[in-house]
């Protein structure tokens, strides 16, 4: 089946490491998108991609960076700089401007 | 530019009631709209859309939406709950034309059903 796969889904680390959550999709969808989802906060968009080789940033880059080598896959690395990484990561992707959105099943982020 | 509010961050019902959740947008240009659900620490799945045409959505799990110009609002509704219903739900919006970068997502209404 088609889908979206995120992992890991629970990762644990420590302050000043970078982490990368993975991301992929065969649905063959041009479009990926990074969402920070924190309690009572509802999505934010973090990164988002139409193309290969292309990205935008979303409300709330700063301290996240992200990769679109390859169509199925857009990793998203959470680094140092981001201050309060602790939260639940989805990634989605979709049919350029179909505007609707196929959810991975998330990864949850905990800083110790 | 677009946002959404959802009025209640919760709302409990009996299982079979009547289920409500409101959402309300601000959109210059017309919009398109969405209900998502989300189960405990699953991503979000599409429950309906409204795009253009007929105003009453009907989407999946029994529920329904309706667009309301004259009142901003797209407001879910099911007939009868089910315990099975137990999530929390997303409104989001966006515009004909817009990329994926300008869907807004509601902060979202955990919904509770009561045996």
């Amino acid at each position: 089946d088609g889908g979206i796969t995120q992992s890991p889904k629970y990762l644990f680390r420590k302050e000043g490491q970078n982490v990368t959550l993975s991301c992929e999709q065969n649905l063959n969808h041009d479009a990926m998108y990074w969402y920070r989802q924190d309690p009572g906060q509802g999505l934010r968009l973090i990164y988002y991609s139409q193309i290969v080789n292309d990205f935008q940033k979303g409300d709330i880059a700063e301290g996240y960076s992200v990769s679109r080598e390859k169509k199925e896959s857009f990793p998203l690395t959470v680094t140092s700089a981001q201050k309060n990484p602790t939260a639940f990561y989805l990634c989605a992707s979709s049919i350029g401007g179909a505007n609707v959105l196929t959810f991975g099943a998330g990864s949850r982020l905990t800083v110790l | 530019a677009q946002s959404v509010t959802q009025l209640g961050s919760h709302v409990s019902v009996s299982e079979g009631a009547l289920v409500l959740l409101r959402c309300n947008y601000s959109s210059s240009v017309p919009p398109y709209l969405f209900w998502y659900v989300q189960y405990p620490n699953q991503g979000l799945q599409l429950l309906l859309k409204y795009t253009t045409g007929a105003t009453l959505v009907k989407g999946i799990n029994g529920f329904e939406a309706e667009f309301k110009k004259s009142e901003t609002s797209f407001h879910l509704t099911k007939p009868s709950a089910h315990m099975s219903d137990a999530a929390e739900y997303f409104c989001a919006v966006t515009n004909y034309g817009g990329s994926q970068g300008n869907l807004i997502f509601g902060k979202g209404t955990k919904l509770s059903v009561k045996p």
